[in-house]
């Protein structure tokens, strides 16, 4: 079966602009979540949707927000764009993330300049 | 919430022998722990996980261990080979959401 899939795979972004990254789960699985993955710091959680409900954020600004649909399929904005956040976004899907395999996508690479 | 703690955050060893990585974390309540390997320029992929109902599991040349008194797992992998090469994250749930550790770049030197 298709894997996860994310779009698009790389951003170049100005300052001050606002970003809107997709990404489509494994058929059946419910949950995505989203990572932000930067040298040196990880991968840092930024929030997880399980039937169109966010039920967990991370530690980031509310510049970053996020929406899931109907059909699982989940975004991620960014608004007000930074230099720091040019960076790996990463989601993953899972059937429940507690419990069962997640699964990444291949990441959006966003530079911001 | 949970936190997640990996050492050492850089590994070298020599092809063939054994590589380990040790993880600590800090919710009790925490039932599940992947390890995940991730290669330059490409995603994190699942190598192997526990349940906190099992002690050990085996792959292969992989194997992880759980002490759930203790609080820390590990990634054990042997007769190791250039392609074993990359970045690992262990992971634990806490919450809703899996929390990663730092990483470890493993190098393997022919």
């Amino acid at each position: 079966k298709a894997g996860v899939t994310q779009t698009p795979r790389y951003l170049i972004k100005t300052r001050g602009q606002q970003v809107t990254l997709s990404c489509s789960p494994i058929s059946g699985h419910r949950s995505v979540s989203w990572y932000q993955q930067t040298p040196g710091q990880g991968l840092q959680f930024l929030f997880e949707y399980f039937s169109e409900t966010q039920r967990n954020k991370g530690n980031f600004p509310g510049r970053f927000s996020g929406r899931q649909f109907s059909n699982s399929r989940s975004e991620m904005n960014v608004s007000t764009l930074e230099l720091g956040d040019s960076a790996l976004y990463l989601c993953a899907s899972s059937f429940s993330m507690s419990y069962t395999e997640a699964f990444f996508g291949q990441g959006t690479r966003l530079t911001v300049v | 919430g949970e936190n997640v703690e990996q050492h050492p955050s850089t590994l070298s060893v020599q092809e063939g022998d054994s590589a380990v990585i040790k993880c600590t974390y800090s919710d009790s309540a925490s039932n599940y722990f992947p390890w995940y390997k991730q290669e330059l320029g490409k995603r994190p992929q699942l190598i192997i996980d526990i349940r906190s109902n099992v002690g050990e599991k085996k792959d292969q040349r992989i194997a992880v261990t759980l002490n759930k008194t203790a609080k820390h797992f590990s990634l054990h992998i042997t007769e190791t080979q250039p392609e074993d090469s990359a970045v690992y994250f262990c992971a634990a749930t806490g919450a809703q959401k899996l929390v990663f550790g730092q990483g470890t770049r493993l190098t393997i030197n022919p």
